[in-house]
């Protein structure tokens, strides 16, 4: 069936640091592709999204591009700061409005 | 600025007793989820709504959990009777599902979520 993999954490990074997470789903069809984001005691928040293959999702300094050949999103950010620490989750969703996520992935950025 | 608005955001009960859970959708979102997130399971689907009507709620107990919407701008999720393994924290979300579109806009906006705590 359909699902999402993403490495696992914590990953522990000193601030300005460069920030990759890794995310690779399967999938039947073609689903639009998400990275939530978690701040501690709060719901998830969208941080970006793909809809379609070779788009680029990007906000507040972070990066994703939906790599169909590769079936990857990966999350990227050049400098971490410490108010970046939080859960990172990756997503699906096809036609139905429903998501699969990911394990989610703990960033903690240390000053 | 909307929100997706939840009720209460925590709950410290004693097993046996009901909870209900109470979540208002983004005015104008037609699909309204439900989820449960723990240290060990992380975060399951528990059911969701379109327009009112469950979809699927293959997530979720049946003998003690129960989920409604009785208006569009009501979500409820009930647990009678609770356990202590029910101990989470509870996710409202809500979106608006474009029919017939090959990629759905399907976004999911998230509520802040009930800490539900069962002795």
């Amino acid at each position: 069936g359909d699902s999402v993999t993403q490495m696992e954490g914590p990953v522990t990074l000193s601030e300005e640091a460069f920030l990759t997470i890794n995310c690779t789903y399967t999938a039947t069809g073609y689903p639009s592709l998400f990275w939530y984001v978690q701040y501690p005691g709060e719901g998830l928040q969208l941080l970006l999204k793909a809809t379609k293959a070779d788009d680029k999702g990007s906000n507040k300094g972070f990066e994703a591009t939906y790599r169909k050949e590769t079936t990857s999103f990966h999350l990227e950010k050049g400098s971490v700061q410490v108010s970046d620490s939080a859960v990172y989750f990756c997503a699906q969703g096809g036609n139905t409005g429903k998501l699969i996520f990911g394990q989610g992935t703990t960033l903690q950025v240390k000053p | 600025d909307a929100r997706v608005t939840q009720t209460p955001r925590h709950k410290v009960t004693e097993m046996g007793q009901e909870v209900t859970m109470r979540c208002q959708p983004i005015l104008g979102h037609n699909t309204v989820f439900w989820y449960r997130q723990t240290m060990m399971q992380g975060l399951e689907l528990l059911a969701y709504f379109r327009n009112r009507a469950p979809l699927d709620d293959s997530g979720m107990p049946k003998d003690r959990f129960s989920a409604e919407m009785p208006d569009a701008t009501l979500a409820t999720l009930k647990i009678q009777p609770s356990e202590p393994r029910d101990s989470a924290v509870y996710f409202c979300a809500s979106g608006l599902v474009h029919r017939g579109i090959l990629h759905s806009y399907n976004e999911q906006f998230f509520g802040p979520g009930t800490r539900l705590t069962v002795l």
